[in-house]
């Protein structure tokens, strides 16, 4: 069974592009979760789906981040545009239920320039 | 009060010897408190988990050791190995969801 997989693993933009980073879940999982962590801190929340509604979003820095997941399948995040400090590494996890075990991708490592 | 705080940042440990990873949390409502452990290149992975019920759990080579009067948990790798070199982090959360972080521990194991 596939694991959870990113989009890209690295990318490294300029101040003011637009990025998109893709996560596809483990089949089956509705709720995905997307976190970041920026460097040598602790992993911060960002937002939680359940299918395609977003369940929690309390945590999304500001309005220039955009999570999108049509038809509950995989999901977006979207940077624009881009500042210095989104620079980190953006992990996307899921899990069947909420409160079940999440299982993470590799994680995006987002940098911006 | 939703913190969790990490130690240490980095740890380096010669094969056979036991590393400690120490957490202390703030919000005394945390009833979940799990280790991740994370390999370059990868995702953090699910290690290890303890509620607040429990003083200790052990899972093979790693337990965790819980004092709720001192909002304190910690991670004990017995016998460690070279193959255990990873990032660990603990977290907290109520009832599993949208779990508060530590910094992270990078843990070397030298041979």
């Amino acid at each position: 069974e596939a694991g959870v997989t990113q989009f890209p693993s690295h990318s490294v933009i300029e101040k003011g592009q637009t990025v998109t980073l893709r996560c596809d879940p483990i089949s089956g999982h509705d709720n995905l979760y997307w976190y970041r962590r920026v460097m040598g801190k602790e992993i911060k929340f960002l937002l939680h789906f359940v299918k395609e509604s977003k369940q929690d979003e309390s945590g999304m820095p500001n309005n220039r981040f955009l999570a999108e997941r049509t038809g509950g399948t995989y999901s977006t995040l979207k940077v624009q545009p881009a500042e210095l400090e989104d620079s980190g590494v953006y992990f996307c996890a899921s899990s069947q239920n909420r409160g079940t075990e999440a299982f993470f991708g590799q994680g995006t490592r987002l940098t911006v320039v | 009060q939703q913190q969790v705080k990490q130690s240490p940042q980095s740890l380096i440990v010669q094969k056979g010897g036991i590393p400690i990873i120490n957490c202390a949390y703030e919000n005394t409502a945390f009833d979940y408190f799990p280790w991740y452990q994370q390999f370059p290149g990868k995702g953090p992975a699910l290690l290890i988990a303890i509620r607040p019920d429990v003083s200790e759990k052990k899972e093979g080579r790693f337990t965790i050791s819980f004092n709720k009067s001192a909002k304190q948990f910690s991670l004990h790798i017995m016998d460690s190995q070279p193959g255990d070199s990873a990032t660990y982090f603990c977290a907290a959360s109520k009832g599993n969801y949208q779990l508060i972080w530590g910094a992270g521990t990078k843990l070397i194991i030298k041979p």
